[in-house]
């Protein structure tokens, strides 16, 4: 079965930071571009980042730039997300998810998602 | 930067009707516009991809359409599992943007 599953969010203080991370299974990692997209509560989603299949190429969003560095490890089937200098506005539920084609080379190209991970609540509060 | 928007923002439904959702885009982005629906509690589900093309495992009774810069998300004989929010998402280039969504209550 093709899975994601994220975990490591949690409570923040302002100015504080947090490494979330997403276990991918069922496919072939490698062979896929990755991205994250949060959710504060009750609005809209949000596009976080980018980041090409072999770790060489990654963008962000203007809101996060600076402050969050995105990151995979295809021997460990993972993504993670580090985020500094965390601010309230970052609460949210963060969720990774897939690029819907796999890739040869890097695309570089924005795409679909098709898979998507269950989300990991981060609160950042005082 | 592209804006997307979507209209309307709620829609009440009963079982059995069709329901049409619209998206617009601010600029061209070609057919790269995907639909996603997203019940209370659960990540967001690929429905449509390419404006048009159903992603898999979508029943038939969601179809997707284009217009120039207006897309249309249709679903025909809604059943209560389709209570959602419905989101439109433009991946012609970055940064990746989605509509504000479209609740759909089916009741």
């Amino acid at each position: 079965e093709v899975q994601l599953v994220e975990s490591g969010g949690g409570l923040v203080q302002p100015g504080g930071s947090l490494r979330l991370s997403c276990a991918a299974s069922g496919f072939t990692f490698s062979s896929y571009e990755m991205n994250w997209v949060r959710q504060a509560p009750g609005k809209g989603l949000e596009w976080v980042s980018y980041i090409s299949s072999s770790a060489s190429i990654s963008y962000y969003a203007d809101s996060v730039k600076g402050r969050f560095t995105i990151s995979r490890d295809n021997a460990k089937n993972s993504l993670y997300l580090q985020m500094n200098s965390l601010r309230a506005e970052d609460t949210a539920v963060y969720y990774c998810a897939r690029d819907i084609a796999a890739v040869v080379a890097a695309t570089l190209e924005p795409d679909a998602f098709d898979v998507w991970g269950q989300g990991t609540r981060v609160t950042v509060s005082s | 930067e592209i804006v997307m928007t979507q209209s309307p923002a709620t829609l009440s439904v009963s079982p059995g009707e069709r329901a049409t959702l619209s998206c617009r885009a601010s600029q061209s982005v070609s057919y790269s516009l995907a639909w996603y629906q997203q019940r209370p509690g659960q990540a967001p589900r690929l429905l449509i991809y390419g404006a048009t093309t159903r992603a898999t495992g979508i029943p038939a009774r969601f179809s997707g359409s284009r217009s120039g810069t207006e897309f249309t998300l249709t679903i025909s004989s809604l059943q209560s599992e389709d209570s959602a929010v419905y989101f439109c998402q433009q991946y012609d280039e970055w940064p990746v943007l989605f509509g504000p969504g479209t609740r759909v209550d089916v009741k």
